[in-house]
């Protein structure tokens, strides 16, 4: 059983441009969630999925937005890049209560 | 929603001690969950602590719970190398993390 999987694993971007993260849950798993982890910090909620709709939302600007699609899997979209957007991003999926992480994409905004 | 606070920020010891972290938080919770994530990688489960419980065990790892104090300690006994990471608690299935204590354990 595969467990959560991330792609890419590395990104470099230039700033004003959009990214596009993706992520694929642990089998049977039916909610994403996705955060932002800057060097030295905790990982930070940006939202999460269920359905394929956004159940809740962190304090992310709406630069940040998602989707999730019939098969559960999610994308991450972040458009007008910033410098400051330079980050590892975690996937996690989850039926009830434990989330199982993805290994994140590390993204580098020049 | 809220999130718990690890302390301390930062804990070195020798291969072989005991380390100890906590967390603490403000309102009550149904449950109380501890993650581990080696550098720069995805966090891992350790293990759930529901609001009803004092302690609980999983290996090498003891977890309480004391919701008078609103704190949870996380106790790695006979620490190894490899638990060099960063641990983090998440509060009620809400996803909010702190800053983590950093763990190095030295060979």
């Amino acid at each position: 059983d595969a467990g959560v999987t991330q792609s890419p694993t590395h990104l470099i971007k230039t700033r004003g441009q959009q990214v596009t993260l993706r992520c694929s849950p642990k089998s049977g798993h039916d909610t994403v969630s996705w955060y932002q982890q800057a060097l030295g910090q905790g990982p930070q909620f940006i939202f999460q999925y269920y359905e394929e709709e956004e159940r809740q939302r962190g304090n992310f600007p709406d630069r940040f937005s998602g989707h999730q699609f019939p098969n559960y899997s999610s994308e991450l979209n972040v458009n007008a890049l910033l410098l400051g957007d330079s980050a590892l991003y975690l996937c996690a999926s989850s039926v009830v209560e434990t989330q199982y992480f993805g290994p994140g994409t590390r993204l580098l905004v020049l | 929603s809220q999130q718990g606070e690890e302390d301390p920020q930062a804990l070195s010891i020798q291969e072989g001690e005991n380390a100890t972290m906590n967390c603490s938080y403000k309102t009550s919770i149904n449950n109380l969950q501890w993650y581990r994530q080696n550098s720069g990688r995805g966090l891992v489960h350790l293990i759930l602590i529901r609001s009803n419980e004092r302690e609980k065990h999983s290996g090498r790892l003891r977890v309480t719970l004391d919701t008078s104090k609103k704190s949870s300690s996380l106790l790695i006994t006979a620490s190894r190398a490899a638990d060099t990471a960063s641990y983090f608690c998440a509060l009620n299935n809400d996803m909010r993390f702190g800053a983590g204590t950093r763990l190095t354990v030295k060979p």
